[in-house]
């Protein structure tokens, strides 16, 4: 199994771009996650999915955007990139009130 | 959710045990302690859990205190490649509260040879 798999791995972007990190996990979990780490700072939640068709926000969601079609794929859309949103953003998946497996990372760079 | 609060930082010798304490003194009864951590760079790993009881697993054991305010995380010989950020999270059993993990800033351990 590949488990949680994030694409780009790396990205540079313009202030007012706009772009998808791409999440699919291969373990039909139903649950997934997005979260970001800053630099020195703990993980914060962006936006969860307990299931294709449902999302719901985190603690930092503004700025982001996602959708779950199906229950492997759980995209994360930038609309207008920020230079705040300098960060490295995770995605996670769990079976459900259990132990999260966490992707290797997206970092973004915003200039 | 009850917030935890863990040391910063903490160094211990390679082929030594590493005890790691978390206080979480307004946890609930329902509410479970998980310990994750993250090594440089990487996505956070799950380590170990429990509720009451102590646990262990191949990795690690988890001390729980009777009054469950304190754990400690035990990693019983430490290798170079046990240096992460260690986080301890309480996690409520309830579906309605149980999605949004939150990880503070843990303890940076750093395991010297």
């Amino acid at each position: 199994n590949a488990g949680v798999t994030q694409t780009p791995k790396f990205r540079i972007l313009k202030i007012g771009q706009s772009m998808t990190l791409q999440c699919t996990q291969d373990m039909n979990h139903n649950y997934m996650y997005w979260y970001r780490q800053d630099p020195g700072m703990g993980l914060k939640l962006i936006y969860y999915s307990v299931g294709a068709g449902i999302t719901d926000k985190g603690e930092v969601p503004n700025g982001y955007n996602v959708s779950r079609s199906t229950t492997e794929d759980f995209p994360l859309r930038l609309e207008l990139a920020a230079p705040s949103q300098t960060s490295v953003y995770f995605c996670a998946s769990s079976p459900g009130l259990a132990e999260l497996f966490f992707g290797e990372g997206s970092r973004l760079t915003v200039l | 959710d009850a917030k935890t609060t863990q040391p910063p930082s903490m160094d211990c010798a390679e082929g030594r045990a590493a005890n790691l304490p978390c206080n979480h003194s307004t946890i609930s009864g329902n509410e479970y302690v998980y310990w994750y951590r993250q090594i440089h760079s990487q996505g956070p790993q799950y380590i170990i859990h429990g509720l009451k009881n102590n646990e262990t697993n191949e990795m690690a054991s988890l001390i729980i205190t009777e009054d469950r305010k304190s754990s400690t995380l035990i990693l019983p010989h430490a290798t170079l490649r046990d240096t992460a950020v260690y986080y301890c999270i309480v996690r409520s059993s309830r579906q309605s509260n149980d999605y949004k993990l939150s990880f503070g800033a843990g303890t940076t351990v750093t395991v010297r040879a």
